[in-house]
């Protein structure tokens, strides 16, 4: 069965300071990874997606994440955090199909010390 | 890029009403869109897949009779929570998939959710 991992609940970082939000995911075949950023109230934004090739995935807002096969991970980075950044952030998968359901994990809450 | 709207952004309504729930892809087809709940601080939880021109399908525990779903156009799918609850309330969130030109990638819009509330 798939699913995602985040076990992180929720991480504090100073302004200014590098940030990796760990994502551990099961799936039975190559998956398509996903990190979505909700701020309160707010909808989903897609910050950066995995299909296939180079598994160092750039995004938007300075975010980049990595993909490694052999430890199930799909981690997300970014070198110097703002005030802005804080929100939950969600990592998901999902299949090849473009009918495919996308299954989110728990999600990690990131709050950002002034 | 891509716009996924829904209507009503917020309801309130008594318990034993019925809510309709309106999810558009605005500037594109979805054969495939898909419904979400988010409970307060918690994650997404899909609910169902809503299929144009044919039945949804839904996840397990997931009622079928209550949460009924219609795909009837290739850019409008609705939600009706029949007979609500207050343990109903909750913000729904639907999504339509865009197949992208470049080989069999696609891409997830999501739409600003629905906030219900049963009193």
């Amino acid at each position: 069965a798939q699913s995602v991992t985040q076990p992180d609940i929720h991480i504090t970082v100073s302004e200014g300071a590098s940030l990796e939000l760990r994502c551990n995911y099961s799936y039975g075949a190559t998956p398509y990874l996903f990190w979505y950023v909700q701020s309160p109230g707010q909808g989903l934004q897609l910050l950066l997606k995995y299909f296939s090739g180079d598994t160092l995935v750039q995004g938007i807002k300075g975010f980049e994440a990595e993909f490694k096969r052999s430890q199930s991970s799909f981690n997300l980075r970014k070198p110097s955090v703002h005030w802005s950044d804080a929100a939950e952030y969600f990592c998901a998968v999902g299949g090849y199909s473009s009918a495919s359901k996308i299954i989110f994990g728990s999600g990690t809450r990131l709050s950002i010390r002034p | 890029g891509a716009v996924v709207s829904q209507h009503p952004s917020w309801v309130i309504c008594k318990s034993g009403t019925s809510v309709k729930i309106e999810c558009r892809s605005l500037d594109f087809q979805a054969t495939t869109m898909f419904w979400y709940r988010q409970f307060p601080k918690q994650s997404l939880m899909l609910m169902a897949t809503s299929n144009e021109g044919s039945k949804a399908t839904y996840e397990q525990g997931v009622e079928k009779d209550k949460f009924l779903i219609n795909h009837a156009s290739l850019t409008l799918s609705t939600l009706t929570v029949t007979s609500a609850h207050p343990e109903d309330s909750s913000f729904y969130i639907c999504s339509a998939t865009l197949s992208l030109p470049t080989g069999s990638s696609y891409e997830q819009y999501f739409g600003p959710g629905t906030r219900l509330t049963v009193t």
